[in-house]
C-alpha cells in the first residue's frame, strides 16, 4: 500500500509569488491534514479536508488556503508569500477526520524556501 | 501554557536506555502519540496510548502516562543507532468539535557508538 505522496519534494520561490503543493493521501483515507514545519514554531495545525469539506482550520492568515478533490487528493495555496513562509509542509491522512485516537500518516512533505 | 514542551535534546550510547520527556496541557486529551522523523523523512507513529492507561509497552518502546501531572514518557530499550531522529510528542485537542493533533517542537536523540 503506497503511504501519502507529496510534491513536489523541493520549491524555491521569491516574495509575493504565490505556490501550490500536492498531497495524495493513502488509498483508502479520507482526510487530509496539512501541517507547517519550522525550527522555531514546531510542528503548527493549518487545515483539515474531508470530504471536499473543510472541517477544521488553524490560525494562519487567509493567504493560505486548500481544497480537496473528489478523490481525496488535496492542494494548499500560499498566495504573496513571504519570507517566513520558508517551511516543510506536512501532509497527513487517516481514515476519517478529528476522531480520537485516529492515527495520522504522514508524508515526507515539501521544503518551501522563499528568497 | 498551551504548549506541549518537551527537552529539545538527549545524547546516549548504544545499548543505553533513552528516556524522553512530555508534558501536555489539556487534562481532557484521551490520546497521547509519540512520532519519529528523520532527516529528510515525514513524521512516522511509534505509538500511542489511551489516557486511561498508564503504561504501554511494545516491543523495544514504553510509554509511560502520569494523568496527574499531565506527563508522558517514552523509554527506548538497548538504543541503537538508526534510533537517532527527532521524537514528537503530541496531544489530542477538541477543537471546534474534531479532535486535532498538537504536538511538541521535539526531542532530538542523538545515539553514539
Amino acid at each position: 500500500k503506497a503511504g501519502v505522496t507529496q510534491t513536489p519534494r523541493y520549491l524555491i520561490k521569491t516574495r509575493g509569488q504565490q505556490v501550490t503543493l500536492s498531497c495524495s493521501p493513502i488509498s483508502g483515507h479520507r482526510s487530509v491534514s496539512w501541517y507547517q514545519q519550522t525550527p522555531g514554531q514546531g510542528l503548527q495545525f493549518l487545515f483539515e479536508y474531508f470530504s471536499e469539506t473543510q472541517r477544521n482550520k488553524g490560525n494562519f492568515p487567509g493567504r493560505f488556503s486548500g481544497r480537496q478533490f473528489s478523490n481525496s487528493r488535496s492542494e494548499m495555496n500560499v498566495s504573496t508569500l513571504e519570507l517566513g513562509d520558508s517551511a516543510l509542509y506536512l501532509c497527513a491522512s487517516s481514515r476519517a477526520p478529528g476522531q480520537d485516537g485516529e492515527k495520522l500518516f504522514f508524508g515526507s512533505g515539501t521544503q518551501l524556501s522563499v528568497l | 501554557g498551551e504548549d506541549v514542551e518537551q527537552s529539545l535534546f538527549l545524547s546516549v550510547r548504544e545499548g543505553d536506555s533513552s528516556v524522553i520527556n512530555c508534558t501536555y496541557t489539556d487534562s481532557s486529551s484521551t490520546y497521547l502519540y509519540w512520532y519519529k522523523q528523520e532527516p529528510g523523512a515525514g513524521l512516522q507513529l511509534l505509538t500511542y496510548i489511551f489516557s486511561n492507561m498508564d503504561m504501554k509497552q511494545d516491543q523495544r518502546l514504553t510509554v509511560l502516562l502520569n494523568k496527574k501531572d499531565k506527563h508522558l514518557s517514552l523509554r527506548i530499550a538497548d538504543t541503537q543507532t538508526g534510533d537517532s531522529a527527532i521524537y514528537f510528542c503530541a496531544e489530542s485537542r477538541l477543537n471546534s468539535g474534531y479532535s486535532t493533533l498538537t504536538f511538541g517542537k521535539g526531542t532530538m536523540l542523538l545515539v553514539s557508538p
